[in-house]
């Protein structure tokens, strides 16, 4: 079954370093890999997602995320933390439920915190 | 702004009692989507409905029902409730029910219930 893992429950950067949220998958088939940011107290907003037309996928806020087949990895960087960035991050990869339906499986959430 | 809305923002309620929550998916998206998420077991797919029709059910408890209704608009029924479905609901929608597509999330329905 597809499924995701998120390394580190909580990530600290100092202002204008690199970000790095790491997250590895488990598919039998070709997936489709998704990044969406929690703010405090607000629904999923949709970073970035892969679905197969390129391995470097950028997104929204100077997001990026590279699809790595031989690592199962869709590790979303962005290289210069803003104090705005910090929020929850969750990747999620769909899943086939059968019948021509799909759901998300969410990773358990990475909280990125950046230190000015 | 994702286009998908939620009412009510926040729930209390007590043990035992009933809640309808209300989302509403943006305009010509056809699929909803059902999510709790909680401390302890994360973000999990409760149900999904494809224009009126039940498409997919997840980790959605008996206690648990929900509708999508002709306009589109879904509910999400809990009954009997118990301290431990204090959660944020979720609603999202999508296009249609393509593995590739985006899903949508409303803001949230926070339940607390004492």
């Amino acid at each position: 079954a597809q499924s995701v893992t998120q390394l580190g429950s909580h990530v600290s950067v100092s202002e204008g370093a690199l970000v790095l949220l790491r997250c590895n998958y488990s598919s039998s088939v070709p997936p489709y890999l998704f990044w969406y940011v929690q703010y405090p107290n607000q629904g999923l907003q949709l970073l970035l997602k892969y679905t197969s037309a390129a391995t470097l996928v950028k997104g929204i806020n100077g997001f990026e995320a590279e699809f790595k087949k031989s690592e199962t990895s869709f590790h979303l960087t962005k290289p210069s933390a803003h104090m705005s960035d910090a929020a929850e991050y969750f990747c999620a990869v769909t899943r086939s439920m059968g019948a021509g339906s799909y759901q998300l499986t969410f990773g358990k959430g990475t909280k990125l915190s950046v230190i000015p | 702004d994702s286009g998908v809305t939620q009412t009510p923002k926040h729930l209390i309620t007590a043990t035992g009692q009933r809640v309808t929550l209300r989302c509403s998916p943006r305009s010509g998206d056809l699929s909803v989507y059902w999510y709790q998420q909680s401390l302890d077991q994360g973000l999990q797919f409760l149900i999904q409905y494809y224009n009126g029709e039940e498409r997919a059910k997840g980790n959605i408890l008996e206690r648990f029902s929900a509708q999508q209704f002709p306009d589109l608009h879904s509910e999400l029924n809990l009954s009997s409730l118990e301290l431990g479905d204090s959660a944020l609901y979720f609603c999202a929608s999508s296009a249609g029910t393509s593995s590739g597509e985006t899903q949508y999330f409303g803001p949230g329905t926070r339940l607390l219930v004492l």
